[in-house]
């Protein structure tokens, strides 16, 4: 069965911290993505990659920063936390065929504080 | 740039009634792929039915179906003898046809099955 690891389901940080947020899938997919999520706004894409050592901007990259240094694991980064960096944060992944759905991580709720 | 709406934030039906999500998108692509995901309160977000542009045929999965409109682009969701295990976030995304793109979502609609 298909699975998508995020590493922690809650995490508190403080402001300034520089803060790691890991995703590991066992499907060997090619894409990857990190979205975050807020009430009333739905889901936004931070970064995307779709290939090793690769990365894209999504709609929202301002503030993180992304590394993929194997097929199975893409980490977001946020430099230096801030408090409106709190939220939900979902990792997926997918198949490079365009028809290929999102499988999706359980997410890491982040509290910055 | 893709634009996806749901217009009904929230929503509340008795179990076993049938209950129809709208979402509309926007783009002036002629392929594209558009979804519908599902969010419980565990927060694991599930594919609920997938539905290609170039089909003409509405894509159905058991008690879910969609009413495609592409020249309206309009992808409404219907799921039909609701259950409790229904109750969750109900999320539209939308994906064009080419590229590593991932997708772009709507707002959400929070489904409320009563007993």
């Amino acid at each position: 069965d298909v699975k998508v690891t995020q590493s922690s389901r809650y995490l508190v940080k403080r402001t300034g911290e520089k803060v790691f947020l890991e995703c590991v899938q066992d499907m060997d997919h090619e894409n990857m993505f990190w979205y975050r999520q807020d009430p009333g706004l739905g889901l936004r894409l931070i970064y995307f990659s779709y290939d090793v050592k690769m990365k894209e901007k999504g709609d929202i990259p301002e503030g993180y920063s992304v590394s993929r240094e194997k097929k199975e694991r893409f980490s977001l980064i946020l430099e230096s936390a801030s408090t409106n960096q709190t939220s939900m944060y979902l990792c997926a992944s997918r198949l490079r065929d365009t028809i290929s759905p999102l499988h999706f991580g359980n997410g890491t709720r982040l509290t910055v504080t | 740039a893709q634009t996806v709406t749901q217009s009904q934030p929230e929503m509340s039906v008795q179990e076993a009634e049938t209950v129809t999500l709208s979402c509309t998108y926007d783009t002036s692509e002629n392929n594209y792929y558009l979804f519908w995901y599902k969010q419980p309160p565990s927060r694991q977000m599930i594919l609920v039915i997938r539905q290609e542009a170039y089909k003409q045929q509405n894509a159905t999965e058991n008690r879910f179906s969609v009413n495609f409109q592409k020249a309206a682009k309009s992808f409404s969701l219907k799921i039909s003898d609701s259950q409790l295990g229904d109750t969750a976030m109900y999320f539209c995304a939308f994906r064009p046809g080419g590229g590593a793109d991932g997708l772009t979502f709507g707002k959400g609609t929070h489904l409320i099955i009563q007993p």
